[in-house]
């Protein structure tokens, strides 16, 4: 496709659920980054990778978040055993390098019940 | 943790007026970005300065960089209704693994 898309848009979860978003970025872009951002303020950094390789997981809150991009083109996020606070919108961005114009997807807004 | 601040946090003005935003930031960048995001969507690429540069055009848009302060500003010239969105500042740092690094943003308000 044309731009970065991430499915699902909307998930509701009760809490204690597992849940996994997807991300597929744009065919190329080598850099691909989750974002967390909770209602009015700016996106958070979780996670960053380059290809396949994981290189900065540094904004994962817990270890109840987990994200993967096994081939290197679709990633996803994981996160398990869903919490209140975990409630935000989250945010993929793909880019050709991790410090360029980054391209965003339309996000995954996540409400934990 | 957000390195980036936007001022105002809010802006309201009439179409055809101008409307500035503006960013200041702690440590060293290696360039400085906006964005914009219209209410439930994605986030939009607006322009890119590096760190050697002061200003830079797009369009309506003039953005403007002053690393001895750790500043930067955003001009939307003649606004329009359409421009009403959320505005973000990122900066990009010098070295390292790091990422953008994005502000709170300026919710801008353009009235016809």
């Amino acid at each position: 496709g044309a731009g970065v898309s991430q499915s699902p848009r909307y998930k509701v979860a009760k809490r204690g659920q597992d849940v996994a978003l997807r991300c597929d970025p744009i065919s190329g872009h080598v850099s691909l980054f989750w974002y967390q951002q909770a209602l009015g303020q700016g996106p958070e950094f979780l996670t960053y990778f380059q290809n396949e390789a994981q290189l900065d997981k540094s904004g994962l809150p817990s270890d109840r978040f987990f994200a993967e991009r096994p081939e290197g083109s679709v990633s996803t996020l994981k996160i398990q055993r869903t919490q209140q606070e975990d409630s935000a919108v989250y945010l993929c961005a793909s880019s050709t390098d991790r410090n360029e114009k980054l391209f965003f997807g339309s996000g995954t807004q996540l409400s934990v019940l | 943790s957000q390195q980036g601040e936007e001022d105002p946090q809010a802006l309201s003005i009439q179409e055809g007026e101008n409307a500035t935003m503006n960013c200041s930031y702690k440590t060293s960048i290696n360039n400085l970005q906006w964005y914009r995001q219209n209410s439930g969507r994605g986030l939009v690429h607006l322009i890119l300065i590096r760190s050697n540069e002061r200003e830079k055009h797009s369009g309506r848009l003039r953005v403007t960089l002053d690393t001895s302060k750790k500043s930067s500003s955003l001009l939307i010239t003649a606004s329009r209704a359409a421009d009403t969105a959320s505005y973000f500042c990122a900066t990009g740092p010098p070295s390292g693994y790091s990422t953008l690094t994005f502000g709170k943003g300026t919710m801008l308000l353009v009235s016809p």
